[in-house]
């Protein structure tokens, strides 16, 4: 069991460049989301998805987009790197967004440095 | 808006002490709580979850309490190992925000 696979593991951008950071998870969940980690400012929540076909912005949208066309897959694009966008991304899955016992799962984290 | 709040940010202590990690919030209107560990260069591995309904959680050496009258939940640590060195972060699902926030973490070290 995989559980949430993410890639790539590092990354160095230039700015302006345009990149996807793959995830995916094998536990049949219905929701997905993505946190970028920094320093002092704790976990944040970029995007989340509560199903295929249904995204949505969570607290730190601006640069990303996101789609959920299967179950299974939930890639991040940053659209047009800079240098703020530098952080260490994670992606989690939990099999619903309100259920009881809901417990969260991580992927291992994608380093992202834009220069 | 809920904020999270960790206390200490880091903690040091000698292997087998027994110790306890504080989470703070400010927003009683939470469907559950989960307490991670998160190691060097790693994601986040779920240690214990209690409902909203719930008074405390267990897993082998790990006590997890919630005191939603005051705020307040505790990760409390028996017999510590070197191993159990990591950060430690608190997360609420909030009902109105219908979203996970999470506490900075507190950095651990046991040591031997």
């Amino acid at each position: 069991n995989a559980g949430v696979t993410q890639t790539p593991k590092f990354q160095v951008l230039k700015t302006g460049q345009s990149m996807t950071l793959q995830c995916a998870q094998d536990m049949n969940h219905e929701y997905m989301s993505w946190y970028r980690q920094d320093p002092g400012m704790g976990l944040r929540l970029i995007h989340y998805s509560v199903g295929a076909g249904i995204t949505d912005q969570g607290e730190v949208p601006n640069g990303y987009n996101v789609s959920r066309s299967t179950t299974e897959d939930f890639p991040l694009r940053l659209l047009s790197a800079a240098p703020s966008q530098t952080s260490v991304y994670f992606c989690a899955s939990s099999y619903s967004r309100q259920a009881t016992g809901n417990t969260i799962y991580f992927g291992e984290g994608s380093w992202l440095t834009v220069v | 808006k809920q904020e999270v709040t960790q206390i200490p940010a880091a903690l040091s202590v000698p292997e087998g002490e027994n110790l306890v990690l504080n989470c703070s919030f400010t927003d009683s209107a939470i469907y559950n709580l989960q307490w991670f560990r998160q190691d060097p260069g790693k994601g986040l591995t779920s240690l214990l979850l209690i409902q909203s309904s719930q008074r405390e959680q267990t897993s082998g050496r790990l006590n997890a309490s919630l005191d939603k009258s005051s705020g307040r939940s505790t990760l409390y640590i028996a017999a510590s190992q070197p191993g159990d060195s990591a950060t430690y972060l608190c997360a609420l699902y909030n009902t109105n925000a219908g979203k996970s926030t999470f506490g900075d973490g507190t950095t651990l070290t046991v040591k031997p």
